[in-house]
């Protein structure tokens, strides 16, 4: 079964709100990721975050983990229409040569 | 997205006939995955390399095998094709563990 399970599955706002993102997943991880696609593309790395880090930022993006509660949240701040997209999380797990784990995504729409 | 080359793009083959999707990469990196992609599933891991020759299974390998002869190209053969394997499908890429993958632009592999 798959690790992550995004929160919610679709989501929709207005231009300059922000839109928050949350994934839980069930092993032990070495890092979560998330990813961007957008409509009929390939999936673009956004942010990495690693097992003993606990928030990141990059740009208008800020991913927090809680390994205790075994969760993620992605907030993107001050949404734009360009930012209409899925979004994936994606955990590695901790064994040796463990593949990218993925959750089947949040649709974001932001309308203006 | 690490020089990644998917071919083909597009594909419609018949039920029962066996198909062979490849993956180039010019960065000659250690590890390459395939995905499929399908709504309501978000990506799921079919197979998975970590060096020539070394390849495992992932979660939905059934009706899959792979090849990794050498570092550049990663091949996905379905033996037989059935209609459930109509999907599209992505190959990614990673140099080392903690590290984001990069994907490429996917096929679409359409089973009649």
């Amino acid at each position: 079964s798959q690790q992550g399970e995004e929160d919610p599955q679709a989501l929709s706002i207005q231009e300059g709100e922000n839109a928050t993102m949350n994934c839980s997943y069930k092993t032990s991880i070495n890092n979560l990721q998330w990813y961007r696609q957008n409509s009929g593309r390939g999936l673009v790395h956004l942010i990495l975050i690693r097992s003993n880090e606990r928030e990141k930022h990059s740009g208008r993006l800020r991913v927090t983990l809680d390994t205790s509660k075994k969760s993620s949240s992605l907030l993107i701040t001050a949404s734009r229409a360009a930012d209409t997209a899925s979004y994936f999380c994606a955990t590695e797990g901790v064994q040796a040569g463990t593949a990218l784990i993925f959750g089947k995504g949040t649709t974001l729409s932001v309308s203006s | 997205d690490a020089g990644i080359t998917q071919s083909p793009r597009h594909k419609v083959t018949e039920t029962g006939t066996p198909v062979t999707l490849r993956c180039h990469q010019t960065e000659n990196h250690r590890y390459m995955y395939w995905y499929r992609q399908d709504p309501g599933h978000g990506l799921r891991l079919i197979h998975y390399s970590y060096g020539v020759k070394d390849t495992d299974k992932g979660e939905v390998s059934d009706g899959y095998s792979v090849s990794r002869s050498k570092t550049e190209d990663f091949l996905l053969t379905l033996e037989s094709a059935t209609s459930s394997q109509t999907s599209v499908y992505f190959c990614a890429n990673t140099p080392s563990p903690n590290t984001e993958a990069f994907f490429g632009q996917g096929t679409r592999l359409t089973v009649v």
